[in-house]
């Protein structure tokens, strides 16, 4: 059964850092493209980015909005997924999910987890 | 971007009833386009790829349609289950982008 759990949300002042994880178990995590997606609460799902997997020599992708902001990583080593976000605005409140790539079609997801909250805020 | 516009943003129908909801793209998108669904508590779940092609898992009373710039999520006799979010996304081009959701409301 593939899992995803992210964590690490929580509040951050305006101008922080924060890192979110996800755990991953379930699959060959080095098989596949893992997604970062974000939802601000009442508002379409935003997709950040993703990071490519081993045969793709884990290159990452990002949407504009979030590029040279946000860096998405992974260790392969321990199942995990990392979103490093600096300079953080009110508007990057939202809930964070990651997911992983469909086999059966590129830029589909097709597991999820159930979201980290992060709340920038002063 | 392609910005993706799902019209209808609540719905509500009894059990039995089938429904159909609307994403519209700016852009033809040919058949990338995907639908999810999500309920309080739970992950988002794929229902539907490539415009009309089940995900393993989906039940049959879902259907996809559309190409181009139009796409309907039909769900034929419906079960209680069923309520929750509807989302579109489009993976023709990156940014990936979403529609906004419709709330569909079991009477």
């Amino acid at each position: 059964e593939v899992k995803l759990l992210e964590s690490g949300g929580g509040l951050v002042q305006p101008g922080g850092s924060m890192r979110l994880s996800c755990a991953a178990s379930g699959f060959t995590f080095t098989d596949f493209y893992m997604y970062w997606i974000r939802q601000p609460a009442g508002k379409a799902p935003e997709w950040l980015g993703f990071i490519r997997n081993k045969a793709n020599g884990y290159t990452t992708e990002y949407n504009p909005s979030v590029k040279g902001r946000f860096t998405i990583s992974r260790d392969n080593t321990q199942n995990m997924l990392y979103l490093q976000m600096n300079t953080l605005r009110a508007e990057d409140t939202a809930t964070y999910y990651c997911a992983r790539e469909a086999a059966i079609s590129v830029y589909v997801m097709d597991d999820w987890g159930q979201g980290a909250s992060v709340t920038v805020s002063s | 971007d392609v910005q993706m516009t799902q019209s209808l943003s609540y719905l509500a129908a009894s059990p039995g009833e089938s429904v159909s909801i609307s994403c519209k793209a700016s852009k033809s998108i040919s058949n990338y386009l995907a639908w999810y669904q999500q309920k309080p508590g739970e992950a988002y779940k794929l229902l539907i790829y490539s415009g009309s092609t089940l995900q393993s898992g989906t039940p049959s009373r879902f259907s996809g349609s559309g190409s181009g710039t139009d796409f309907t999520l039909t769900i034929r006799s419906l079960e209680p289950e069923d309520f929750g979010l509807y989302y579109c996304q489009q993976y023709y081009e990156k940014p990936l982008t979403f529609g906004s959701g419709t709330k569909l409301e079991i009477k």
